[in-house]
């Protein structure tokens, strides 16, 4: 079954900084892959996602990149703020073939200076 | 407002005891998932249902129990053969079923401790 490796565990930067978070996942068959944003007593909400007939997606501030070849993907926030620091999942599953089912990296915590 | 609601968002069970928790949503969604959140081990998935009266066991069913005898409801039952009970519980529900996922909506979650 699939697997989702996420690093760093934990990241800590200056306001205005950028930051990266990068996941790797095991089956080539997977092609969705979101990112979930987690504030502190909440339950995870999503932020971005990818499919992978792309290669890049953006919104606003937050980026997300996939190399289907190397089967990493990265979330690339820039001029981090405040109400930025929460803890960050990636995932990933097949959309059509795993029931919905999806497989979630272990997490990143983002703390922003200000 | 729609959305999902977990019940109640803190429980403490004496060790034997089964405890129930509670998750309703009324977006109309056709699947609903369980997932358990322990620290440095990200989300993984206890049970999910793509449709009423049908459910399936995820990574860690051992020890839980579930139903879906209504759409909007997916109880969690978390019994006394589970060997490490305390965690995070996190109730979602998507659009899909028959296999297409989307955008899963989760709820505040629900913190149980054993004592």
């Amino acid at each position: 079954g699939e697997n989702v490796e996420q690093h760093p565990s934990t990241l800590s930067v200056q306001e205005g900084d950028s930051a990266v978070i990068k996941c790797t996942y095991s089956d080539s068959a997977s092609n969705y892959f979101p990112w979930y944003k987690q504030e502190l007593g909440k339950g995870p909400q999503l932020i971005i996602d990818i499919r992978s007939n792309v290669g890049e997606k953006k919104d606003q501030r937050i980026a997300v990149t996939l190399n289907k070849t190397a089967k990493h993907f990265s979330l690339h926030i820039t001029e981090t703020q405040p109400e930025d620091s929460a803890v960050y999942f990636c995932a990933a599953t097949h959309l059509y073939n795993q029931g919905g089912k999806l497989i979630f990296g272990q997490g990143t915590e983002l703390s922003v200076k200000p | 407002d729609g959305g999902i609601t977990q019940s109640p968002k803190y429980l403490f069970r004496k060790e034997g005891q089964n405890v129930t928790l509670s998750c309703e949503q009324n977006l109309n969604h056709d699947a609903m998932y369980w997932y358990r959140q322990d620290p440095g081990q990200g989300l993984r998935l206890i049970y999910y249902s793509q449709i009423v009266n049908d459910f399936q066991k995820g990574d860690i069913a051992e020890g839980y129990s579930v139903s879906r005898e209504k759409k909007e409801s997916f109880p969690l039952t978390v019994t006394s053969a589970q060997k490490n009970p305390t965690a995070f519980y996190l109730c979602a529900s998507s659009i899909g079923a028959s296999g297409k996922a989307g955008e899963l909506f989760f709820g505040e979650g629900s913190r149980l401790t054993v004592l």
